[in-house]
């Protein structure tokens, strides 16, 4: 059964404090690994896909890289507007599978 | 280009009624999919559908109706709302290949009295 854990649950972060969100998963052939961002009050919007162990994409403060057992979400020096929640997904390849595994998310604050 | 539309954003039900959330995409993407999100619990597949005539049923089915009748439109209804099925409800659609990213409409927040 494929398996996606996102730590931590919540993150408090002060202004220009770099961290780190990890997905964890467990698949059979990984299709793709997809990270969202998901403001309250709205639905998940698209971030990354990461195809390959190695594999590394940048956009703005972000930065997501992907190994064979997890995928980091790099934040350097978050401002306010990048609090939101952080999802991880991954589909896999087995069977004609046409359904991505979500993790439960990581709650992001980034404090003024 | 309006992406995934859900409709209605908000609606309230007395325990026993039924109806309909509606989505519609215009990207012409041949899978869409219906998640309920709960506080602790994450996204949960209720149903989706590979294509036009065809769906199927995700993690948490029971109580929920689907069709897919156009390549567009992927409505979900609740046959006899209850008190559990309170939540928000969110529709998504990608391409036809597992590996494109899904595009996910604003939700419908959905109370059960």
């Amino acid at each position: 059964e494929d398996q996606v854990t996102q730590s931590p649950e919540a993150l408090r972060l002060q202004e220009g404090e770099s961290s780190s969100l990890n997905c964890s998963y467990t698949v059979s052939g990984l299709r793709g690994l997809f990270w969202y961002r998901q403001d309250p009050g709205k639905g998940p919007e698209f971030l990354f896909t990461l195809y390959s162990a190695g594999e590394e994409k940048e956009k703005e403060r972000l930065k997501a890289t992907l190994t064979k057992k997890e995928s980091f979400l790099h934040i350097t020096a978050p401002k306010p507007e990048d609090s939101a929640t952080y999802l991880c997904a991954v589909q896999a390849a087995s069977g004609g599978s046409y359904i991505p595994t979500f993790g439960r998310g990581t709650s992001l604050i980034v404090h003024p | 280009n309006a992406g995934v539309t859900q409709t209605p954003k908000f609606q309230v039900l007395k325990t026993g009624q039924s109806m309909t959330l509606q989505c519609a995409q215009d990207m012409n993407h041949e899978y869409m999919s219906w998640y309920r999100q709960d506080p602790g619990m994450g996204l949960r597949l209720i149903h989706y559908s590979v294509g036009a005539g065809i769906t199927d049923q995700g993690e948490v089915p029971n109580g929920y109706n689907v069709s897919r009748s156009t390549t567009e439109d992927f409505p979900l209804r609740l046959l006899s709302a209850a008190p559990s099925q309170t939540s928000v409800y969110f529709c998504a659609s990608r391409p036809g290949t597992e590996d494109q990213p899904q595009h996910f409409g604003d939700g419908t927040r959905l109370s059960i009295l």
